[in-house]
């Protein structure tokens, strides 16, 4: 069971626009910013968004991240097939002293 | 480049040890925190630990305190991850990041750690 809550999946079709959540508490998402890593399989994680919004350089500006309050979201707008990945959410937790991810959404592209 | 190659995986048998290493190259070590993350078989990301750039702070997830040490050697350009008493529950691939949550992250490709009779 995972600290944050995420969707274990999610599907869009090319072009459309997809959100994925994150909730958490105040431990967590309520008082630290948020980061979104995905994943191909067999594969090492990359760093999507980070500091609730920012994108590192060379990542498009179709994915956008969102928090408010205890949760956060992760949107990929114009959908395309290589957005067809594993995605994560992670914050710090200042109660337990860790850094906690979601449990993971797998997204479909149809 | 920016790389960080880890190193050290095997098969174990339960109550064994187990040293990893991650070696950085391409940029200045000594300026990041460094994490250990996992991953089990077909499961999602679990956070293992971290360092602070002088080594001064770590932290741990609770299920590996007392059993798992990070360390690293900045002259070396290294992280460890010292695993003693290992679990079948442990038996994951092994990242190590820079900077995990920063626009300077940076992923190794990681390493599988099997523990098994």
């Amino acid at each position: 069971q995972s600290v944050l809550t995420q969707p274990p999946s999610a599907s869009g079709t090319p072009g459309q626009r997809v959100t994925i959540s994150c909730s958490g508490s105040t431990s967590n998402i309520g008082g630290n910013t948020v980061s979104w890593f995905h994943q191909l399989p067999g594969t090492a994680p990359k760093l999507l968004i980070y500091s609730n919004n920012q994108r590192p350089s060379g990542v498009p500006d179709r994915f956008s991240g969102s928090k408010s309050g205890t949760s956060a979201s992760l949107a990929i707008s114009g959908l395309q097939s290589e957005d067809e990945s594993d995605y994560y959410c992670a914050t710090w937790d200042g109660s337990l002293n860790v850094v906690v991810f979601g449990g993971g959404t797998k997204l479909t592209v149809l | 480049e920016e790389l960080l190659v880890e190193s050290g995986g095997d098969l174990v048998q339960p109550g064994g040890s187990l040293r990893l290493s991650c070696a950085a190259s391409g940029f200045t070590f000594s300026i990041y925190w460094m994490d250990w993350v996992r991953q089990a078989p077909g499961k999602g990301l679990e956070w293992v630990a971290n360092i602070k750039e002088d080594g001064s702070q770590k932290n741990y997830v609770d299920s590996v305190k007392g059993r798992f040490t990070i360390s690293r050697d900045n002259v070396k350009k290294s992280l460890y991850l010292q695993m003693n008493d290992l679990r079948a529950e442990d038996t994951a691939v092994y990242f190590c990041a820079r900077n995990l949550m920063r626009a300077s992250c940076l992923w190794g490709q990681g390493i599988l750690v099997t523990v098994s009779s």
